[in-house]
This record gives structure tokens, C-alpha cells and sequence, in this order.
């Protein structure tokens, strides 16, 4: 079956742009989990959604949103980009919280 | 809260030689455990997991972990380390409640000489 899939897969943008990134879960799964990996902090949770509704969210700034739609398809948005916010976005999908979750292969952002 | 601490930031092993990776947990109960790899530029596969039963997980690429409660970790093994296994490699802890997200260490990374 399909893995997750996410879109685009690179992406430049300016300081104080606005940006979306897709995750398409795996079918089925209906959590969504989004993470920011950088080389000086690592995997950081963002927030997770489950059925269409936001489950756990991560220490970030309101600056970052996220929703999900009733076919489990998942949306992050970043507003007023900052170039600390360079980094690889990962998407990941389960059945269900905690259980076990498989990755996408992520948007690598670079804001200039 | 959880967290997970990889003790080693770099390991380097000969191609043959065996491998293994320190994964230490602090939880308040049992937890779910993963490992995970991935490559440069790509996202995390999952390597196995732990949820309950034998403390012994066998997982893909033939690597294998072990859960040990009283020391609060679980590190992971390979007997003989191939050149494509060279990688980083992510511990992570998930709560059994579903309530908290899956914490991840800063993992480690492996390089692998001939």
C-alpha cells in the first residue's frame, strides 16, 4: 500500500511569507503527527491530530498551525516565516496515538 | 515527562564488527519503545518496537533490541554491521495512553569503515 506522502518535497521561501505543506497518510490511518528536525534540536513534536481533531501540541509559537481534513489528509501552515524555521518537516500516520507511526520522507524548507 | 536519552552522538564500527546503540527512557510506566533509522535527506523507518511481551524484538535489516524495565532501556543490536547500515538512529518513547506524542532522542549516528 502507499506510504505517507508529502508535498512538496523542497521549498524556498523569503522571511515573513507565508507557507503549507500536505501530509497524505497512509489509508486508514487516521492520526497525523507533525515533527521539525534540525541539526541543533533535533525531532520536535508540532502537533498531532486525530479524526480532525487536534490531539497533543508541541511547545512552538502560534505561528504554526496545522488541521485535518475528514479524508485524514493533514495541512501545516507557517506564517511570517523566520529563518529559524529551516528545517525538515516530517509527517507521520497511525492507526492510533502512540502504536507506532511511519514516516514520509518530509519537506526540506529554506527560508532566505 | 518522557524522555529519552542516547547516550552516543557518533559510533564508528568496522564493516563485520557488532553493533550497539544506548537508548535510556524515563517514563512513569511502561511504554511503548521504537527504533528508527534514517538516511541523509530522507524521512525515519521504522526499525521495530516494543509493546509488550517478549523483552527480546526482533526487527528489520536484522537488527534486534532488548527492553530491560530495571535499568530503563533499550538498546539496539547487531551482530555484524554491513557499509548500508552506516545511518542515524532515533530512539523514541510513545505512552500506552495515546495521551503524549512520540518523544524522540537526538540520535545517534553511524559510520561504518572497511
Amino acid at each position: 500500500k502507499a506510504g505517507v506522502t508529502q508535498t512538496p518535497r523542497y521549498l524556498i521561501k523569503t522571511r515573513g511569507q507565508q507557507v503549507t505543506l500536505s501530509c497524505s497518510p497512509i489509508s486508514g490511518h487516521r492520526s497525523v503527527s507533525w515533527y521539525q528536525q534540525t541539526p541543533g534540536q533535533g525531532l520536535q513534536f508540532l502537533f498531532e491530530y486525530f479524526s480532525e481533531t487536534q490531539r497533543n501540541k508541541g511547545n512552538f509559537p502560534g505561528r504554526f498551525s496545522g488541521r485535518q481534513f475528514s479524508n485524514s489528509r493533514s495541512e501545516m501552515n507557517v506564517s511570517t516565516l523566520e529563518l529559524g524555521d529551516s528545517a525538515l518537516y516530517l509527517c507521520a500516520s497511525s492507526l492510533d496515538t502512540g502504536r507506532g507511526y511511519t514516516f514520509g520522507s518530509g519537506t526540506r524548507l529554506t527560508v532566505v | 515527562a518522557q524522555s529519552v536519552t542516547q547516550p552516543d552522538i557518533h559510533i564508528t564500527v568496522s564493516e563485520g564488527a557488532s553493533l550497539e546503540l544506548r537508548c535510556n527512557y524515563s517514563y512513569g510506566a511502561t511504554p511503548y519503545l521504537f527504533w528508527y533509522v534514517q538516511s541523509p535527506g530522507q524521512g525515519l523507518q521504522l526499525l521495530l518496537k516494543y509493546f509488550s511481551g517478549d523483552t527480546l524484538v526482533q526487527g528489520i535489516k536484522g537488527f534486534e533490541a532488548e527492553f530491560k524495565r530495571s535499568q530503563s532501556s533499550f538498546n539496539l543490536r547487531k551482530p555484524s554491521v554491513h557499509w548500508s547500515d552506516a545511518a542515524e538512529y532515533f530512539c523514541a518513547v510513545g505512552s500506552r495512553s495515546g495521551n503524549t506524542p512520540l518523544v524522540f532522542g537526538k540520535g545517534t549516528r553511524l559510520s561504518v569503515i572497511a
